[in-house]
Order: structure tokens, then C-alpha cells, then sequence
């Protein structure tokens, strides 16, 4: 699985979009891009995936680059509640959800 | 979607003892993994745990001291062996029905003393 790079931390204002950026230089052309969060003390949420084409749930957008060396997971509305790690996880579409976790990026949504 | 309980939700053991963490699941899934958040850092995967076979277990982690049990598709055991302080931790039940989605547990909080 290919190797990701996320900020360790960063900082959003309540109500404003939060976006995550992650980059994934080594994906290979049959690797997904998938998003998971943990909040203080639960177990990791799973949030999103794609390909290639931007993607969209309930949840977040997630928005690759044409050469899908990096892509941003955005939250378009962030609230208290979003305050979490983020971890962006590359791997192919395999389907035995093993996942390999990197360190993440610390969102920290501020009132 | 799959609901995972995970027991104890937290614990605290003397070193050289033994625990075992039971993970249940509410419906039969394909896939089930344990994995490991020691204090402030990422998740680690153990092992996957194969129903009615020996777990298959990633480097630096062994069968004699992470034993795994898997009878049936719903439920899955973790046994944490001869704790040191050092195996304080977080571990994590996940489960997958062969989707995009992997389920987690809220965790087992154990304290090594």
C-alpha cells in the first residue's frame, strides 16, 4: 500500500469548511483513497473513498487531483463534533478491510 | 452496517497475568481484525482473525503472545499473554463484510501495573 503525508494538525472555525489535505506521490493505478476519523476515545468512523472522480456523501467531499498524487477531504460545514484525527489510508479495492494507519492530522474545530 | 461490542471496555492487570477480550458482532461478517493504539499514537494491526483457522498475524506481533480465537463468523477473542506495562494500550475489534467499510469497537482500555 502506498505511502501517505498528512499535516499533523490543524485548526478550523466552527461553521467553516475544514480541508484535510493528504499526499499519496507513490498511489498505484488500482489504489483507493479512503478516509476514516477517530473521535476522543471510540473506535476509528469510516467517512469516504474514491478512485479517481470526486466523490460526496452525507459526510464530506473528497476531491482527488488528476494525477492522484494527493486529495483533499473536505467538511463542508464543520462543527464542535468534528474535532478528530483523520486518517487518510491508501490501499487497493482488495475488500478484506484490512487497514494500514498512518498518523493522521488533528482537527481541532474551535468555536 | 455492523454494531461491534467489545468486553471488558476497560481493565486493570498485574504484570505476568493474562486477558483475553472478547469482540461480538450483530451480524456474520466476512472479515474481523484486532488492532493496537498504544497512548498517543496511531492504530496498529495485530492479526486477522479467520474463522476455524490460526489467525494470520503482521510482523512483530506472535501467536504465543497475542493468541486469537475466531469460532464462528460473529465472534472473535484477543488474549493480551505475560503482560508488561509496556503492552498498555488500546485495542481495537474491527470487523468487514467485504465492502469499502471496516467497523470498529470502542475499544479495550487495559492498564498494566
Amino acid at each position: 500500500d502506498a505511502k501517505t503525508t498528512q499535516p499533523t494538525s490543524m485548526d478550523c472555525a466552527e461553521g467553516r469548511a475544514a480541508n484535510l489535505p493528504c499526499n499519496h506521490s507513490t498511489i498505484s493505478g488500482n489504489e483507493y483513497v479512503y478516509w476514516y476519523r477517530q473521535i476522543h476515545s471510540q473506535g476509528p468512523q469510516y467517512i469516504i473513498h474514491g478512485l479517481k472522480n470526486n466523490e460526496t456523501n452525507e459526510m464530506a467531499s473528497l476531491i482527488i487531483t488528476e494525477d492522484r498524487k494527493s486529495s483533499t477531504l473536505i467538511l463542508p460545514h464543520a462543527t464542535l463534533r468534528d474535532t478528530a484525527v483523520y486518517y487518510c489510508i491508501v490501499r487497493v479495492a482488495d475488500y478484506t478491510g484490512k487497514l494500514i494507519f498512518g498518523q493522521g492530522t488533528t482537527l481541532q474545530v474551535k468555536p | 452496517s455492523a454494531v461491534i461490542s467489545q468486553k471488558p471496555s476497560r481493565d486493570i492487570c498485574q504484570r505476568g497475568t493474562s486477558l483475553t477480550i472478547q469482540c461480538q458482532v450483530d451480524s456474520q461478517v466476512t472479515m474481523m481484525f484486532w488492532y493496537r493504539q498504544q497512548p498517543g499514537q496511531s492504530l496498529t494491526l495485530i492479526a486477522t482473525a479467520n474463522q476455524g483457522s490460526e489467525a494470520t498475524y503482521e510482523s512483530g506481533f506472535v501467536i504465543d503472545k497475542f493468541p486469537i480465537s475466531r469460532p464462528n463468523l460473529t465472534f472473535s477473542t484477543l488474549t493480551v499473554s505475560n503482560m508488561s506495562p509496556e503492552d498498555s494500550s488500546i485495542y481495537l475489534c474491527s470487523a468487514s463484510y467485504r465492502g469499502p467499510e471496516a467497523f470498529f469497537g470502542q475499544g479495550t482500555r487495559l492498564t498494566v501495573v
